[in-house]
């Protein structure tokens, strides 16, 4: 079965170090999502890619958080600096044009930052 | 609010029985799509149900869709303990897939 891949699948870092977080998107598959779940907020849209191009990033602090998707096959989600409030599950989802069956999500990046 | 809202925000029943799930949102969609997410997993899509349908099924899984009433519903019938997970409802329509907070379920065998 074709699976979204997310690393790193755990992460513990420092209060203001940088977070680097990685999707591989499903071949062919043009649209993708960057979700952060936490038990408070439940899940986030973060941004929205479609054809690479960012659609939606509105629900991203932006000072410190960016998406982009340098090719098809690899979307990444960065925070500079981290901070404790960042600590959550970040997933990645993916899925074609017209969707007629869902989205496949990725297992997640746990992040913890101390 | 342009989410989904899930009712109840948990459930628990015996195996073998039913477990109703409710979505409410306020505006207009495309579809409606129901995923699953077993603890510490990531969220596996289970069916999807477009604006202008009011009924779909799945094996054990029963969608439905009031969109006068703005509602959809997902059934799971002769429910298993496998079948405990957080269950989500997802919108499309002027947002892209935006989730509510999910109803957690508990099947006790």
């Amino acid at each position: 079965d074709a699976r979204v891949t997310q690393t790193p699948r755990d992460k513990v870092t420092e209060m203001g170090q940088e977070v680097t977080m990685r999707c591989q998107p499903i071949l062919g598959h043009n649209t993708v999502f960057w979700y952060r779940q936490t038990m408070m907020q439940g899940l986030e849209l973060l941004a929205y890619f479609r054809n690479r191009a960012p659609l939606d990033d509105s629900g991203m602090p932006k000072d410190r958080f960016s998406a982009e998707m340098p090719d098809a096959t690899l979307a990444t989600l960065k925070i500079q600096p981290s901070e404790p409030r960042d600590s959550a599950v970040y997933f990645c989802a993916s899925g074609p044009d017209g969707v007629l069956d869902g989205y496949t999500f990725g297992s997640g990046t746990r992040l913890t930052v101390v | 609010s342009q989410q989904g809202e899930e009712d109840p925000q948990a459930l628990s029943i015996q195996e073998g029985e039913n477990a109703t799930m409710n979505c409410s949102y306020k505006t207009s969609i495309n579809n409606l799509q129901w995923y699953r997410q077993n603890s510490g997993r990531g969220l596996v899509h289970l069916i999807l149900i477009r604006s202008n349908e009011r009924e779909k099924h799945s094996g054990r899984l029963r969608v439905t869709l009031d969109s006068s009433k703005k509602s959809s519903s997902l059934l799971i019938t002769a429910s298993r303990a496998a079948d405990t997970a957080s269950y989500f409802c997802a919108i499309t329509g002027n947002t892209p897939l935006v989730f509510g907070k999910g109803t957690r379920l508990s099947v006790i065998a």
